[in-house]
């Protein structure tokens, strides 16, 4: 069964500094990666969906990676603004019938 | 993009009473998913809805205290029964993208306190 862990567990940086995000993954046949951002007392975002045939995607400051043999994703934001603050969810499946398991997030700060 | 309402939106509830909550989508679909998001957690998933069968459901979570209807294609209700204040938490439902990027569409969510 398929199990997501996200590091760390909060992060803070300066605007303007470039970060990266950390999802890792138990099971290597991962369908899809997808990453998500949740702002306080909000519902879900989608950032980003990896194919497991895909090694990156891109969209606009963002750039999120699947390497499925180490198990790993990241999340690249670039230049961060204060904006950007939220707490970013990794989550994935095994296949488009299985329900997607999210990791418990990374809660990020950008200080002005 | 499929449309997902969830009803109520939130509620505040006495201990020991149970709640309903309703998810409707604007299109058929074979499966649906509930999930739970505790305070300052991430989700969890409670269980998988599956038209015309019994819910599947993850370990940790029961029949009794987490009773899911899926009279049709388009709509589930799950249920917190006996409600205590660990049940404090966002309830959302989810269904499947199926296409040429599959992923998940999510409800709003059902943001229930506990008293």
């Amino acid at each position: 069964k398929q199990e997501v862990t996200q590091i760390p567990a909060a992060l803070s940086v300066p605007e303007g500094e470039n970060l990266v995000l950390n999802c890792s993954f138990t099971d290597s046949a991962i369908y899809n990666l997808q990453w998500f951002r949740q702002d306080p007392g909000k519902g879900l975002t989608s950032l980003l969906l990896i194919q497991s045939s895909q090694r990156e995607q891109t969209s606009g400051r963002l750039n999120a990676s699947l390497d499925k043999s180490s198990g790993r994703s990241t999340l690249y934001i670039a230049a961060s603004q204060p904006g950007d603050s939220a707490t970013y969810l990794c989550a994935g499946h095994n296949s488009g019938n299985t329900p997607l398991v999210f990791g418990k997030g990374t809660r990020l700060s950008v200080i002005a | 993009s499929a449309v997902i309402s969830q009803k109520p939106s939130r509620d505040i509830c006495q201990r020991g009473t149970s709640l309903t909550i309703q998810c409707q989508v604007d299109s058929q679909v074979t499966m649906m998913f509930w999930y739970r998001q505790q305070p300052g957690q991430s989700l969890t998933l409670i269980a998988t809805a599956n038209q015309g069968s019994e819910a599947t459901y993850e370990s940790g979570f029961v029949i009794d205290k987490f009773p899911i209807s899926r009279p049709n294609l388009t709509f589930s209700t799950l249920t917190v029964s006996n409600m205590s204040p660990e049940d404090s938490s966002i309830y959302l439902c989810s269904v499947p993208k199926r296409g040429a990027t599959d992923t998940q569409y999510f409800g709003p969510g059902t943001r229930l306190t506990v008293l």
